[in-house]
């Protein structure tokens, strides 16, 4: 398996909604990470987690919360969450921080 | 800041071109440099990983370059077909320690576009 598995693909939620994306990995990942994309836009880093613990935060607003069960899983909850935060959420996964990423199809997030 | 600039910002071509795009970056002190395939709407596919020691790499049609002390690399494409028309990033990686450690640093993309 040389895949990284987002789900859902599609999620339209309202501002007072609670949500998680979903990201599954089985290549014995130990990074995985979290990005933002908006349209025209290259995508930007949002969180990594190394070996399960988080290493970066990028002063991402506390209506996002990530979690990482364990090496395979990657969620993200959402909460309250603003139209501005519409966009593309792409999940990736490394051997280890700083190689290689595997890219995720994304989940397509729309706020209304 | 590393800083990474791609050009051109789009290109359109007629199909069995052979195709260069350009990745620059500010900082010469990177650790790895990634070159990623999009199509719209969808994820980052993977094309090439150019590692710290290594100054190419080839996959198919495409081949790509890295000279570290000028701070560029190249994307060749050559006999390019519609299926190849996307959206093109550069990404690098910062070097090992610091605060940035697993952060890649993306250009702004190439718009390719593969008439027949």
């Amino acid at each position: 398996d040389t895949e990284v598995t987002q789900t859902p693909k599609h999620l339209v939620m309202g501002m007072t909604n609670k949500k998680s994306l979903k990201c599954e990995q089985h290549m014995g990942h130990r990074a995985m990470y979290w990005y933002k994309q908006k349209a025209k836009k290259p995508p930007e880093l949002m969180f990594v987690y190394s070996y399960e613990k988080l290493s970066i935060n990028e002063s991402v607003p506390s209506r996002f919360s990530p979690e990482c069960p364990n090496s395979s899983l990657l969620n993200l909850h959402l909460h309250a969450l603003q139209p501005e935060d519409s966009a593309l959420y792409l999940c990736a996964s490394s051997l280890r921080a700083n190689y290689g990423y595997t890219f995720g199809s994304g989940t397509r997030l729309t706020v209304v | 800041k590393q800083e990474v600039t791609q050009i051109p910002a789009a290109l359109s071509v007629p199909e069995g071109e052979n195709l260069v795009l350009n990745c620059s970056f500010t900082d010469s002190a990177i650790y790895n440099l990634q070159w990623f395939r999009q199509d719209p709407g969808k994820g980052l596919t993977s094309l090439l990983l150019i590692q710290s020691s290594q100054r190419e790499q080839t996959s198919g049609r495409l081949n790509a370059s890295l000279d570290k002390s000028s701070g560029r690399s190249t994307l060749y494409i050559a006999a390019s077909q519609p299926g190849d028309s996307a959206t093109y990033l550069c990404a690098v990686y910062p070097n090992a320690g610091g605060t940035s450690y697993g952060k890649l640093t993306f250009g702004q993309g190439t718009i390719l576009t593969v008439h027949p």
